[in-house]
């Protein structure tokens, strides 16, 4: 199992630009999640999703959408790119929020630079 | 609100110096306590869930263990490789809620 992956690894964008960060899974969970994770602070979620097709806001959504049409990708858009949204954003899942099973797995991150 | 804080920030231990990190945190109802570790460049890591006071983990040098108000993550007789940094996070209880991290404690453990 590859666990969970996320495209592109690195990614450097313009003011006003836009762009899709994808997530997938193979650990067939219904749970998914957008971070961004920035120096001096916690991970914060930026959206998630408790299946094919629902989506939700977290913590920091703005300037984010988000898309989850199968149940193993979750894409992450940025619409128009500014450069507080210079960040390290990373995909996790999990298989619910009821214990024993809403461990969250990571992915190894994107990092992302907005000029 | 839930918070979490870690404490120290930063520690630095001669390889073989035993100490511990520490994970303070308030949440309304917790369901569950994680520790993650994480290398630089790379997503966190899973280490343990611990769901109730008392209870204790163990993975090669690391052990966790919870009380009401704080996780303490052992670590015995520290290597090298596990220099990193280890994120705590809490998850409430009470239907879907979201997890609350710390800002972690970056560990260097030195030959």
């Amino acid at each position: 199992n590859a666990g969970v992956t996320q495209t592109p690894k690195f990614r450097v964008l313009k003011t006003g630009q836009s762009m899709t960060l994808l997530c997938a899974q193979d650990m067939n969970h219904e749970y998914m999640y957008w971070y961004r994770q920035d120096p001096g602070m916690g991970l914060r979620l930026i959206h998630y999703s408790v299946g094919e097709g629902t989506t939700a806001k977290g913590e920091v959504p703005d300037g984010y959408n988000v898309s989850r049409l199968k149940k193993q990708n979750f894409l992450l858009g940025l619409e128009s790119a500014a450069p507080s949204q210079t960040s390290v954003y990373f995909c996790a899942s999990s298989y619910s929020t009821g214990a024993p099973t809403d461990t969250q797995y990571f992915g190894p991150g994107t990092r992302l630079t907005v000029l | 609100e839930d918070q979490v804080t870690q404490s120290p920030e930063a520690l630095r231990l001669q390889e073989g110096e035993s100490s511990s990190l520490n994970c303070s945190y308030t949440v309304s109802g917790l369901r569950g306590l994680f520790w993650y570790r994480q290398d630089p460049g790379k997503g966190p890591e899973f280490l343990f869930t611990l769901y109730s006071a008392g209870e204790e983990k163990e993975k090669e040098r690391l052990k966790a263990t919870l009380t009401k108000k704080e996780s303490f993550l052992h670590i015995t007789a520290p290597k090298p490789e596990d220099s990193a940094t280890y994120l705590c996070a809490v998850l409430p209880g009470g239907g879907y809620q979201k997890v609350t991290f710390g800002t972690g404690t970056k560990l260097q453990v030195i030959p």
